[in-house]
């Protein structure tokens, strides 16, 4: 079983290019969230998606897009990226949208340089 | 605003309890969470809390006071492999989680 799956799980990126974070999960949940975590913050959320067909802005949303055309496929996608977007990307899914355990995939590590 | 507090660092030995205090101030309360983080790895669930009072599951144990604002996690009979940042987390009245920037917790033998 394998869970939530992010690609790549680290990535060196030049200022102004574009990046799509890709995360996939096979356990049907309908909920699936993208969360930073930088050193001293708490995850913050980028964006989310309730269930297929629909997302909706988190915390942290300028410079970030989502979509989800399936239950399984959540990408983060970075027009063009900036340092500040240096972080560690972590997708996270759940069978509820209503207080429902969060797991996450293993992480991106993006450097943007 | 919404605020979530823990300490930034704790330091335990092996085999003793350590308490991790995490207090809140949200718009609206619907359940905390309890994440343990290692280095360099995803954040696991730990515990949920919806209700007043304890909740244990093993060597883990979380406490819920929704008048106060506050919970607590303890670890029992600390091992090395708990060495990790644990992640108190608040879902607010519209069901967004709101996390707090973790505990690191190291354990010397």
């Amino acid at each position: 079983i394998a869970g939530i799956t992010q690609a790549p799980t680290s990535q060196i990126l030049a200022a102004g290019r574009r990046m799509t974070l890709r995360c996939t999960q096979d356990m049907r949940h309908n909920a699936m969230y993208w969360y930073r975590q930088d050193l001293g913050l708490g995850l913050r959320l980028i964006h989310y998606s309730n269930t297929a067909g629909t997302t909706g802005k988190g915390e942290v949303p300028d410079g970030y897009s989502v979509s989800r055309a399936n239950t399984d496929d959540f990408p983060l996608t970075l027009a063009s990226a900036v340092p500040s977007q240096t972080s560690v990307y972590f997708c996270a899914s759940s069978d509820s949208t209503a207080g429902g355990e969060l797991f996450f995939g293993e992480g991106s590590r993006l450097t943007v340089l | 605003g919404q605020n979530i507090d823990q300490p930034t660092e704790m330091t335990a030995t092996e085999g003793a309890i350590v308490q991790i205090n995490c207090t809140y101030q949200t718009s609206g309360f619907n359940g905390l969470f309890w994440y343990q983080q290692h280095a360099g790895e995803a954040p696991t669930f730990l515990s949920y809390n919806v209700l007043d009072g304890l909740e244990e599951k093993g060597r883990f144990s979380s406490f819920l006071s929704r008048s106060k604002g506050y919970s607590y996690l303890l670890l029992k009979e600390l091992q090395m492999k708990d060495s990790a940042s644990y992640l108190c987390a608040v879902m607010d009245s519209n069901y967004q989680l709101i996390w707090g920037a973790g505990t690191k917790l190291i354990i010397k033998p």
